[in-house]
């Protein structure tokens, strides 16, 4: 059975920094695409970041551009997001996401989700 | 980016009833277009993509329709089950893909 598991959310003051991990199992992420998908509280699903299977493409929301880092060790099966210059209004659920298949953003696998709040 | 707007917000329906929920693009998105359902506390799960094609797994009262800009999700006999909040999805352009607001359905 596929499974993704997040790992990493917490409490951190604005400006400051949290690195998010996803570890996967029952696939290999060497053939899959990677996302991350947030949800702030009581709103709708937003998109956040995009790694390619082999982690040489990388594609990020406007509001995370520049903040935020995905990142990939297929030979862990763990995906990665580094978050730098945290805002208040990056407070979200962040989950991990597989892609269906290749060139296509159907996202058929979803982790549990971890909480990520910025607050002073 | 393509914008998603669904409709209507909530929806309460009774079981045994149909329920319908409402997706639009503000252009053209063949039927690059997928559902999910988020039940409270849980992560999103993938119901339809392709517009109409069923994920595996998702019982047969599940069903989407639509092409270009108008989409829609029928649940054809409401479950107490179904209670939830369910999102549509653009992936014919990306980056970015798209999510509609959500709509919340009630039992």
């Amino acid at each position: 059975q596929e499974h993704l598991v997040e790992s990493g959310g917490g409490v951190v003051q604005p400006g400051g920094s949290l690195r998010l991990s996803c570890a996967a199992s029952g696939f290999s992420l060497t053939i899959h695409g990677m996302h991350w998908v947030r949800q702030a509280p009581g709103k709708g699903l937003v998109w956040v970041a995009f790694t390619s299977y082999d982690g040489l493409n990388t594609y990020y929301g406007d509001n995370v551009k520049g903040r935020f880092t995905i990142s990939r060790d297929n030979s862990k099966n763990t995906v990665y997001l580094q978050m730098n210059r945290l805002r208040v209004d990056d407070t979200a659920v962040y989950y991990c996401v597989k892609d269906m298949r290749y060139l296509e953003w159907i996202m058929d696998v979803w982790g549990q989700g971890t909480t990520v709040t910025v607050s002073s | 980016e393509v914008v998603m707007t669904q409709s209507p917000a909530t929806l309460s329906v009774s079981p045994g009833e149909r329920a319908t929920i409402s997706c639009r693009a503000s252009e053209s998105i063949n039927t690059k277009l997928a559902w999910y359902q988020q039940k409270p506390g849980q992560a999103p799960r993938l119901l339809i993509y392709g517009a109409s094609t069923t994920a595996p797994g998702i019982p047969a009262r599940f069903s989407g329709s639509g092409s270009g800009t108008e989409f829609t999700l029928t649940i054809s006999s409401l479950q107490s089950e179904d209670l939830a909040v369910y999102h549509c999805q653009q992936y014919s352009t990306w980056p970015p893909t798209t999510f509609g607001q959500g709509t919340k359905l009630d039992i």
